[in-house]
């Protein structure tokens, strides 16, 4: 069991926004804004795509964005393309115990 | 930018242990502030992070597998490896290695290796 909770799933038509959701505690992501979210695809390493809850880094689209409030974070993508169908994850940094937590992934379908 | 790459035997056995290497090339792992990790991904689920060594050396482990867990380097050949004793088929993953930082900047894991696939089997 991981301990960021994600939706296993959510979907989404071509043009749509889609909202991921990763909840978290008072220890990991309420706690620090220090949340990352990560693409990954089949097969493949992931790829990080938001940092610092809000931040993007260098060549992703601004069609990802992220935000928090409280113990959940959550990562949006608006204009949905077929290309953004992949796995999703979130991650947070958990303090100098735990240090770093991960989501249990969201698999996006693009309709 | 830096590249990294996972080496090390695609297949252990039970109660053996597990030893990989990671291979940083594009930038030193002693570089002020950067965090050098190892991350698993078991077949179908979700990212697990493992551990890390700090620029300075310092080494930092998942509470889970730190009995089992030891994360080194060797700065002359920018390399950071990791040895998991006591392997079970649970420990079965794709192992990444990646960098987190800099310093300030937590889990923001920008760099990965293409990653390597361990399997535990008899």
């Amino acid at each position: 069991q991981s301990a960021l909770t994600q939706p296993a799933s959510v979907s989404g038509s071509p043009g749509q926004s889609i909202t991921i959701s990763c909840t978290g505690t008072s220890n990991d992501v309420g706690n620090y804004n220090l949340v990352s979210w990560y693409q990954q695809y089949p097969g493949k390493a992931p790829k990080l795509m938001i940092y610092d809850v809000t931040k993007r880094p260098s060549g992703v689209s601004n069609r990802f964005s992220g935000s928090k409030s409280g113990n959940t974070a959550s990562l949006t993508i608006s204009g949905l393309q077929a290309a953004d169908e992949a796995n999703y994850y979130c991650c947070s940094y958990a303090g100098t115990t735990t240090f770093v937590v991960f989501g249990g992934g969201t698999k996006l379908t693009v309709l | 930018q830096v590249q990294l790459q996972e080496s090390g035997p695609g297949l252990v056995k039970p109660s053996q242990t597990l030893s990989l290497t990671c291979t940083v090339s594009g930038g030193s792992i002693s570089i002020n502030g950067y965090y050098w990790n190892w991350i698993r991904q078991q077949p179908g689920k979700g990212l697990e992070w493992i551990g890390y060594i700090f620029y300075s050396g310092n080494t930092y482990y998942n509470p889970s597998l730190e009995s089992r867990l030891a994360i080194s380097r060797d700065t002359s050949k920018n390399q950071f490896s990791l040895k998991l004793t006591s392997v079970t088929a649970a420990d079965t993953a794709v192992y990444y290695c990646a960098r987190d930082g800099p310093y300030g900047d937590r889990v923001k894991f920008d760099s990965w290796g293409q990653g390597t696939l361990v399997s535990v089997s008899s």
